[in-house]
């Protein structure tokens, strides 16, 4: 079965450099989520989106940004990288908004920003 | 603020024994529970998701179980093999916003030995 892909898988940026992270939906998926996730940190959340529309904000830097494209994809811009940027930065989706029934996230392999 | 918190922070067992994991949780209003299993550098990879009226869900060798009154879950996890070392996460979810915001757990650390 189809699941989350996210690019590049690796990426190595210097300081103050920007950064663009992509991420895959599983078909049909409508829902993604990003996430950041710093060395022997949880999981944090930064942003997510519904029909290409913003849907929640957590902890996501002003220095970021993100948007999700009519193909349901999602890209994740960073820019003015500094060095506590590095970590596992993590996509998931969803079929739909979150519900009482709770919808299930699937979550991509990451993508390792290390900012030098 | 909402809080998951997990037991024991790590876990070091004999390959085919058997073992349960802990997580409490403050988060309100709750919507539901997953555990996810994370190997080192990859994606949280999901083994149960319990609603409210949930009580009990399997997953092959994975048994989770659910308390909404107590707010309270465990997963056990059955016959031990090599391959289910990884940290284990219980990820809550509250329905008050119209997005989809999780309250992760800091995880257990499992490490399974010969």
């Amino acid at each position: 079965a189809a699941g989350v892909i996210q690019s590049p898988r690796h990426l190595i940026k210097e300081k103050r450099e920007t950064a663009t992270l992509k991420c895959y939906p599983i078909p049909r998926h409508d829902t993604v989520y990003w996430y950041q996730q710093g060395p022997g940190q949880d999981p944090q959340f930064l942003i997510s989106f519904y029909e290409k529309m913003q849907s929640d904000k957590g902890s996501i830097p002003d220095r970021f940004s993100a948007q999700q494209f009519s193909d349901y994809h999602s890209e994740l811009n960073m820019s003015s990288l500094e060095l506590g940027d590095s970590a596992l930065y993590f996509c998931a989706s969803s079929l739909g908004p979150r519900t009482q029934g709770g919808n299930e996230q699937f979550f991509g392999p990451g993508t390792r920003l290390t900012v030098l | 603020k909402n809080q998951v918190e997990q037991s024991p922070q790590s876990l070091i067992i004999l390959e085919g024994k058997n073992c349960t994991l802990q997580c409490n949780y403050t988060v309100s209003p709750f919507s539901n529970l997953r555990w996810y299993k994370q190997d080192t550098g990859r994606g949280p990879v999901s083994l149960t998701i319990m609603t409210f009226s949930e009580n009990t869900k399997s997953n092959g060798r994975y048994t989770a179980t659910l308390d909404a009154d107590t707010k309270q879950s465990s997963l056990h996890i059955t016959a031990s093999q090599l391959s289910d070392s990884a940290s284990y996460i219980c990820v809550v979810s509250d329905w008050s916003n119209a997005g989809n915001m999780l309250t992760f757990g800091g995880g257990t650390r499992l490490m399974v030995k010969p």
